[in-house]
């Protein structure tokens, strides 16, 4: 398997444009989760998604951010407006559950994540 | 609120010298327990992970972690480090409860010097 696979790996854009990127996590996987990480921060969950159903995105940071997840093997996140502080590496992850019973799974594997985005706003 | 919290942000070591980083949670419930490494530039990879049985797991490049249930801890051990331990590390848990959120310590920057 090719693993995660994120783009752009590299952008560079200019406040107030619109960034999108991308993800494909590994076939098979349901659960999709999107990172922010920055020296200042470290790294912050996002959002997440259950069967390209958002689970939760308390962690979306403003109404500037969206994410979506249209088939179980594409997923989206979108800045717009971008600012300054918006750049940092984005990671996208993905994983399944290890077990499943009924009323939900009860215990999970591991995440793997992507190469991550290096977002640059200037 | 449950909570990871990672005892050290830096350590900086010589090579041969055996590393141990520190790892607590808050949550009485069950856990998943997981320990990442991020090299320089590079995306997050286990290291290992712990569901249940032996408290003490063997991850890969010669790492080791042992749950101790008593104490919520899951410290990180390597009895010796090479330069190229050099990278960040992050402990990680899923409440079981919590359909799969995975919960980030802080991180621990391991300077290995030669």
């Amino acid at each position: 398997d090719a693993g995660v696979i994120q783009s752009p790996r590299h952008e560079v854009t200019e406040m107030g444009q619109e960034v999108t990127l991308r993800c494909k996590p590994i076939s098979g996987h349901d659960y999709l989760f999107w990172y922010r990480q920055t020296m200042m921060r470290g790294l912050e969950l996002l959002i997440y998604f259950n069967n390209n159903v958002p689970i939760d995105d308390s962690g979306m940071p403003e109404d500037r951010f969206s994410a979506k997840m249209p088939n179980a093997s594409f997923s989206t996140l979108k800045i717009q407006p971008s600012e300054p502080r918006d750049s940092a590496v984005y990671f996208c992850a993905s994983s399944s559950p290890l077990f499943r019973v009924t009323g939900g799974p009860s215990s999970y594997n591991e995440q793997f994540f992507g190469p991550g985005t290096r977002l640059t706003v200037l | 609120a449950q909570s990871v919290s990672q005892h050290n942000h830096h350590v900086i070591l010589s090579e041969a010298a055996s590393l141990e980083l520190g790892c607590n949670y808050s949550y009485g419930g069950t856990v998943n327990l997981f320990w990442y490494v991020q090299y320089p530039g590079q995306h997050l990879q286990l290291l290992l992970k712990y569901f249940s049985g032996d408290p003490l797991v063997k991850g890969i490049k010669g790492f080791e972690a042992e749950f101790i249930k008593s104490k919520f801890s899951f410290n990180l051990r390597k009895p010796s480090v090479q330069w190229s331990d050099t990278a960040e590390y992050f402990c990680a848990v899923i409440l079981t409860d919590s359909w799969g959120k995975l919960q980030f310590g802080a991180g621990t920057q391991v300077v290995v010097t030669p």
